[in-house]
């Protein structure tokens, strides 16, 4: 079975510094990795997506994470936080089985909270 | 941009009462999914389904729940007897195809509170 670790669940940065949330997974199988967030309102938007091509893998707004397999880390990063960057981040695993099925179920991280001060 | 609509977006319901939550998904998308988020706990699986039918439900999906897509365009989860910790905010997704490859697309959610 799959997990996933958000390692904070508030982050508070100002505008214009790094952003760094801390994820860590478990899959018993070659996993596909993501990052959605939520905007008060708002239904879960996919910032980016890991699928076993390249380790440092480009999303949307800036957004950027890598994918590390010895240290089972998938941590998203932005060099310089926005305002509208503050939201709630989810990790998010599917575990891949042997055969390449897996029904599309979701595991989630319990969120991390993005506070951006001006 | 296509997107999914969820409707209710709030929905007060007695512990004992049939519920239905109702979900457009995006148009060419084949494969869709129920989550639900109890108050300040992750976001969990219920169900997905395909080609009209149940692809994979998890220990939540009892016989209290069920899906349908009785057009082409709905997708709804039925509650046939509400119980308090059935309170949640639940999560409509699609996608073109089976993730890992393919994402899900989520709606902005229905919140259902059970008195």
């Amino acid at each position: 079975a799959q997990s996933v670790t958000q390692l904070d669940s508030h982050v508070s940065v100002s505008e214009g510094t790094p952003v760094l949330l801390r994820c860590n997974y478990s899959s018993s199988y070659s996993p596909s990795l993501f990052w959605y967030v939520q905007h008060p309102n708002k239904g879960l938007q996919l910032l980016l997506k890991y699928t076993s091509a390249a380790t440092l893998v480009k999303g949307i707004n800036g957004f950027e994470a890598e994918f590390k397999k010895s240290e089972t880390s998938f941590h998203l990063t932005k060099p310089s936080a926005h305002m509208s960057d503050a939201a709630e981040y989810f990790c998010v695993v599917i575990q891949n089985v042997s055969g390449g099925t897996s029904y599309g179920k979701l595991t989630f991280g319990q969120g991390t909270i993005l506070t951006v001060h001006p | 941009e296509p997107e999914v609509t969820q409707t209710p977006s709030h929905q007060v319901t007695q512990m004992g009462q049939e519920v239905i939550l109702r979900c457009v998904p995006i148009s060419n998308h084949l494969y869709f999914y129920w989550y639900r988020q109890i108050l300040g706990q992750k976001v969990e699986f219920l169900v997905s389904f395909y080609n009209n039918e149940i692809s994979e439900k998890s220990e939540i999906f009892d016989d209290q729940f069920s899906v349908e897509r009785p057009d082409g365009s709905n997708f709804t989860l039925k509650i046939r007897s509400t119980k308090l910790e059935d309170s949640a905010m639940y999560f409509c997704a699609s996608s073109e195809q089976l993730a890992g490859g393919g994402e899900q697309y989520f709606g902005p959610g229905t919140r259902l509170t059970v008195t």
